[in-house]
């Protein structure tokens, strides 16, 4: 079973500018979440998909960064103008609800975002 | 609210010694538990996780958790370490209430630094 996919896995921007990032989650895993883990820290949940409908962005700072899952499938997270502190590795992670094993999330390898 | 609490940043341990990664929770309701690892450059693993039953949860590679509500705690341990067990320790807590159907919210603490040392 493939796992979940992210692209690109590193990107270097300068502040200001616009960056997206994509994410393909486990086939068939129906849940879709966005991280954002700064250096020294866990990661902390951005924003939560259940299919194509937000269930909960409530720590997304929306006056930059925005997500979307048009097709229930792939997502994309961007940030329009970056500023310094977004430096940070985006984590993609996908769970599937009502499998029995709807509690555990499985995580992508994380796009390592250096903004200068 | 909940959150988790792991006071250790960086644990320092020599090769074959034993190890304990500590973490705390605190929650208003019945919580689920995991530690998930992250190598060098990778994202993170699933090691092992606490949903029911048995309070007593094992990895495949050795290392062990259990969960104690009244100390509401969830610590790791494994009785010898090796130099390929170097990495980053998360602990997280999902308050999902009963599993069917729910999505699972998880609060990540800050993590632990295992360097296992020759």
């Amino acid at each position: 079973e493939a796992g979940v996919a992210q692209s690109p896995r590193y990107k270097i921007i300068e502040k200001r500018q616009s960056v997206a990032f994509w994410c393909n989650p486990i086939s068939g895993h129906a849940t879709l979440y966005w991280y954002q883990q700064i250096l020294g820290q866990g990661p902390k949940l951005l924003i939560q998909f259940q299919n194509n409908g937000v269930v909960d962005d409530s720590q997304l700072p929306k006056d930059r960064f925005s997500a979307e899952r048009l097709k229930g499938v792939d997502s994309t997270l961007k940030i329009q103008p970056a500023k310094l502190e977004d430096s940070a590795v985006y984590l993609c992670a996908s769970s599937s609800p009502g499998t029995g094993d709807q509690e555990t999330q499985y995580f992508g390898p994380g796009t390592r975002l250096l903004v200068l | 609210a909940q959150s988790v609490t792991q006071l250790d940043s960086q644990v320092p341990v020599f090769e074959e010694a034993p190890v304990e990664l500590r973490c705390n929770y605190s929650s208003s309701v019945s919580v689920y538990l995991f530690w998930y690892v992250q190598y060098p450059n990778q994202g993170l693993q699933l090691l092992l996780k606490y949903l029911s039953g048995s309070t007593l949860v094992e990895s495949i590679n050795g290392f062990e958790a259990e969960f104690n509500k009244s100390q509401t705690s969830f610590h790791l341990r494994k009785p010898s370490v090796h130099i390929s067990d170097t990495a980053e320790y998360f602990c997280a807590v999902s308050d999902s209430p009963g599993g069917k159907g729910a999505n699972s919210k998880l609060t990540f603490g800050k993590g632990i630094t295992l360097s296992v040392r020759p």
